[in-house]
């Protein structure tokens, strides 16, 4: 069974600063990896989607690779702002070929952003 | 870009009765909608997978009778909760996809608070 699993587990850093998630998953046969963001009490925004055959993704400040051979993939938030302060989710889906299967996600790390 | 409506955002409703949650892709259409369940300060976990047309599949130790899903249309996937109890309190929040390669989109979840 497929687990995913986040370090670390909270942060809290100065605004301004450049820091890296961390996000890794047992089983590397996997469709694709998503990162998510989820403030408090909401729903979840996708920030970026990282398909197998991908080895990095960039949106803006943020910037996700995935090393899928050894189950690995880093969400890199530069110059980071109060605004970014958030849960952040890591996320993979596995195709069993009868369509598509749920996401397994991490626990998440709590990242506050210090003004 | 893909949206998915969530309603309601939260309901409190009195132990023993039944509520129901939409979830509705307003701009694409979901052969495949997931519902998750997420506890306070825990990770979502996928409590089913609901294709249109067909009945849903439940994920190990979530009770089908007592969370009905209804995928009649390709726009719309519903969860009922039927005799809810106090531990069925949380957060509630659906997920669609177009195709695996375009990634997930959530709603914006249900807290539910049974009393």
């Amino acid at each position: 069974k497929q687990e995913v699993t986040q370090i670390p587990a909270a942060l809290s850093v100065p605004e301004g600063e450049n820091l890296v998630l961390n996000c890794s998953f047992t089983d590397s046969a996997i469709y694709n990896l998503q990162w998510f963001r989820q403030d408090p009490g909401k729903g979840l925004t996708s920030l970026l989607l990282i398909q197998s055959s991908q080895r990095e993704q960039t949106s803006g400040r943020l910037n996700a690779s995935l090393d899928k051979s050894s189950g690995r993939s880093t969400l890199y938030i530069a110059a980071s702002q109060p605004g970014d302060s958030a849960t952040y989710l890591c996320a993979v889906s596995q195709y069993s070929g009868g369509g598509a299967d749920g996401l397994t996600f991490g626990k998440g790390t709590h990242l506050i952003i210090q003004p | 870009g893909a949206v998915v409506s969530q309603h309601p955002s939260w309901v409190i409703c009195k132990s023993g009765t039944s509520v129901k949650i939409e979830c509705r892709s307003l701009d694409f259409q979901a052969t495949t909608m997931f519902w998750y369940r997420q506890f306070p300060k825990q990770s979502l976990m996928l409590m089913a997978t609901s294709n249109e047309g067909s009945k849903a599949t439940y994920e190990q130790g979530v009770e089908k009778d007592k969370f009905l899903i209804n995928h009649a249309s390709l726009t719309l996937s519903t969860l009922t909760v039927t005799s809810a109890h106090p531990e069925d309190s949380s957060f509630y929040i659906c997920s669609a996809i177009q195709w695996q390669g375009y990634g997930y989109t959530f709603g914006s979840g249900t807290r539910l608070t049974v009393v």
